[in-house]
């Protein structure tokens, strides 16, 4: 069973660059995409990014300029990086494991973590 | 606004049946690609309901069974117990907006 933890800072500042780091554990870094997608306060989901094990990234249109991902195979890691942030980045992110297999989908989540913008 | 769109709530009694709706549109459900559905308790990591649009993961009881027509797709689940009351989520992929996407969530209350 693949489990994912997500670590990082709770507060940001505006303007500032919001990072996060998601442990893997419990299955094999090479047998999935390693996701990150987030949920605003009130909101629905939104698929941010992902990263292969050979570091292959797929990004959301409206996010790509902003967005940084990368994957540390040898630690079970994978981390997000998303500079100038707002307001409208205030949102509960997850990591995910993510199959693909013809269709995509999400396997396994983590808890998620808080992150707020304000100063 | 979602791209998929379903129902804010939905509710029914212990042992009924209830369905929850997704609705999309031509350049994701109905362009042919897959919907997965996902149940979320609120501070716990959301978990793989279905996917392939009618397919259970191991575990995921068969009191919960997806089906895809058209341009949406349903969940159905049937013997409500109180433990299924949660958020639920469909997903798909869309080729305008080339990523994944997310309904806005469904919360089923048990009554």
């Amino acid at each position: 069973q693949v489990q994912l933890q997500e670590s990082g800072p709770g507060l940001v500042k505006p303007s500032e660059t919001l990072s996060l780091t998601c442990t893997v554990s419990g299955g094999s870094i090479s047998s999935y995409y390693w996701s990150w997608i987030r949920q605003p306060p009130g909101k629905g989901l939104e698929w941010i990014t992902y990263i292969s094990y050979t570091g292959s990234i797929k990004s959301n249109p409206s996010l790509k300029s902003r967005l940084s991902i990368s994957i540390y195979t040898s630690q079970n890691q994978f981390s997000l990086r998303l500079t100038s942030v707002t307001a409208a980045d205030t949102a509960v992110y997850y990591c995910a494991a993510q199959y693909c297999g013809g269709d995509c989908y999400f396997n396994y989540w983590g808890q998620g973590t808080l992150v707020t913008v304000s100063s | 606004q979602s791209v998929l769109t379903q129902p804010p709530s939905v509710s029914g009694a212990p042992g009924q049946r209830v369905t929850i709706s997704c609705t999309g549109s031509s350049s994701n459900i109905g362009a042919g690609y897959d919907v997965h559905w996902y149940q979320h308790l609120p501070g716990t990591a959301p978990k793989l309901l279905i996917y392939g649009n009618s397919n259970r993961p191991s575990g995921v009881p068969d009191r919960f069974a997806g089906s895809k027509s058209g341009t949406s797709a349903s969940l159905a689940i049937t013997g409500l117990q109180a433990e299924d009351e949660a958020d639920y989520y469909c997903q798909s992929y869309d080729s305008s907006l080339s990523g994944w996407v997310f309904g806005g969530g469904t919360k089923l209350t048990v009554l």
